[in-house]
């Protein structure tokens, strides 16, 4: 199956910063990639959906400033949480998918957030 | 609106046993349907999925899952569980056309004992 490769797997960074996670797809090209945030104990919220070349759609009740989402390239999206508190810390999974309806969209192992 | 329940938040085998996971949905229309599991600190793996066709799809690891549209269901199964199989299994949905977002359930946390 195809590959999506999520960096870091875990990050640590303190209240106020801003933190970067990188999603790829290594051997694909990804026409739409999604975000998801997971709290403990619970499961997957999509946080917005992006598609190459264009903006963001983002979920109701998500911070569009403060969740800032670039697909710039069709192996590469990148979800920033902009100055980061405490409540921000989660785990945060892409997905990606190559194109057309009814394909598979393919995970990425997760990066575990943590602002302290 | 779009919904999945899973019922089981906890389900506790012993290995070699068989194993249901319930997932039941409610979707506008005709949807997608995926089991995924996930491993603790890890990603999501797909374990199968229905688009349409046979209702009793097969995916990996030995896992089934059957669709029911009469009773808005897609459950797993697995005839005989390993140690590991322990896991959080999720079920989700998702709509037929473009774009493709996916709802999840809650899943459920299956505990293997040997």
């Amino acid at each position: 199956g195809a590959v999506v490769s999520q960096h870091p797997s875990w990050v640590i960074c303190k209240s106020g910063t801003s933190v970067k996670i990188e999603c790829r797809s290594l051997d694909f090209q990804a026409t739409t990639m999604f975000w998801y945030r997971q709290f403990p104990k619970q499961s997957l919220m999509l946080m917005a959906t992006s598609n190459e070349g264009s903006k963001a759609t983002y979920e109701q009740g998500v911070e569009k400033d403060k969740f800032l989402i670039n697909h710039a390239s069709l192996t590469l999206s990148t979800l920033t949480v902009t100055s980061a508190h405490p409540e921000d810390s989660s785990f945060y999974i892409c997905s990606a998918r190559e194109g057309l309806v009814g394909t598979e969209a393919f995970f990425g192992q997760g990066t575990r957030l943590t602002v302290v | 609106a779009q919904s999945v329940t899973q019922p089981d938040i906890h389900i506790t085998v012993s290995e070699g046993a068989s194993l249901e996971l319930r997932c039941n949905y409610s979707y506008g229309a005709t949807p997608y349907l995926f089991w995924y599991v996930q491993s603790p600190g890890q990603g999501l793996q797909l374990l199968l999925k229905y688009f349409s066709g046979d209702t009793l799809v097969q995916g990996i690891k030995g896992f089934e899952a059957e669709f029911k549209r009469s009773q808005s269901s897609f459950n797993l199964r697995k005839p005989s569980v390993h140690w590991s199989d322990a896991a959080e299994y999720f079920c989700a949905v998702g709509p037929m056309e473009y774009g493709n977002k996916l709802v999840f359930g809650a899943g459920t946390i299956l505990r293997v004992k040997s």
